[in-house]
Parts: structure tokens; sequence; C-alpha cells
């Protein structure tokens, strides 16, 4: 059973860089799997933000790609974003998730927790 | 970008009552929908993918349906559980994958 679990600090200052990382356990991000991450404003829906393949090939939302960047580190099986120049718009919960990734399958099959980031000085 | 629209934002059903939340996107998706049931303080969980097929361990009382733009989430009979969040989401055509802005089933 794949478990995700995202850390990272839950408060960023205005203009700072929010980073969060998100470790997989019971599988392996070498596999054929695409890696993401979504977020949700409290009270909102869900945004998709980008995701990672093993390689370290990578698809951006195009609303947030000039400020998002996504890497992997195999040797910890974990994957991290990073996203810049933080606003108050930018609080929300940040899930990590799983997509299966092959024959087009591209939905969302394993979630971490979520962790919640709040940008206030 | 696809926007997926969801109808109504609200729904309420009486427990046992069947429950029927409405899924549109701008342009066909295909049949690459997925739906996800959010409860408070909970991850998004997966119920349906391919617009169809439940994942595992999804009861039968929930079915997808539809193709193209129109798709179709059916709880056949309300339980207590099922009061929740639910979202469709499309991965047709990248980037970005894009989700609805959710449907709240409530107890009526």
């Amino acid at each position: 059973q794949v478990q995700l679990q995202e850390s990272g600090p839950g408060l960023v200052k205005p203009s700072g860089t929010l980073s969060l990382t998100c470790g997989v356990s019971g599988g392996s991000i070498r596999s054929s799997n695409w890696w993401s991450w979504v977020r949700q404003p409290p009270g909102k829906g869900l945004e998709w933000i980008g995701e990672i393949f093993h390689s370290g090939s990578t698809n951006y939302n195009p609303s947030l790609k000039s400020r998002v960047t996504i890497s992997v580190d195999k040797s910890k099986n974990q994957f991290s974003l990073k996203l810049s120049s933080v606003t108050a718009a930018d609080t929300a919960v940040y899930y990590c998730a799983r997509e299966p990734g092959t024959a087009n399958n591209y939905y969302f099959d394993y979630w971490g927790q979520g962790t919640l980031v709040t940008v206030s000085s | 970008e696809i926007v997926m629209t969801q109808s109504p934002a609200t729904l309420s059903v009486s427990p046992g009552e069947r429950a029927t939340l409405s899924c549109r996107a701008s342009q066909s998706v295909s049949s690459n929908l997925a739906w996800y049931q959010q409860k408070p303080g909970q991850a998004p969980r997966l119920l349906i993918y391919g617009a169809s097929t439940r994942a595992t361990g999804i009861p039968a009382r929930f079915s997808g349906s539809g193709s193209g733009t129109e798709f179709t989430l059916t709880i056949s009979s309300l339980q207590s559980e099922d009061f929740a969040i639910y979202y469709c989401q499309q991965y047709n055509k990248w980037p970005p994958w894009t989700f609805g802005q959710g449907t709240k089933v409530e107890i009526k």
C-alpha cells in the first residue's frame, strides 16, 4: 500500500518561498507513476500545481509556472515543491498525490493527508 | 484550459435516497474523467476513473457514466458516510489537469 506524507513549514512570510517535501513509502518513486502537487485554499476547491516523473520531467500549471519548481530525490524516495514570491492567496492545504501514469491514466489514486501552509508576516 | 462545471453546488438528500451529481466539460475529455469524495479535514479519495470504473474498494452504490462533455455520478442509496463534497477531474488534456468546483451532498 503506497503512502505519501507531506512535510515542511506551516508558515511562510509574504514574498518568501514555500518549500514542501513528499515522502513516498510502500512503493518506489522510480516506478511508472507521475507524482503531483495539488492545493486547496480554505473552503475552496482543488487546484493542480504540477507533476514530475522520476526521470526529472515536469509539467506545471501555466497559472503558476513562473513560480513553481518540482524536483525529485530518488535516493530518498521523495519529491519536492518550491513556490516562490508567495502571497496570502497561496495559503492552502497542499497535497501530494500519485498518478498511475500508464495508458493515459492521469488521475490521482493515492494522496497524502495534506499540510496547511499559511502565508503571513 | 478545460473548464469543469459541476451542478448543483449543493444537493440535499435523505439517507436511503438516490443522489445524482453532474459534471460538464468545456470541451470533450473523452472518458478521461475521475470523481473524488472529500470529507472535512481529509484528503480527496478516488471513487471513479475512466468515467465509469470504480476504484479499488469503492462500494457498488457509486456509479459513473457519460463521455465527451457530460458526466454523472450516481449514489444509489445514500448512507450516512456518503455526505461529503464530490469533485470531478478531467485528465484528457493538459496542462493543466482541472477539477470542478465541487458538489456538496448534505443531509435533507
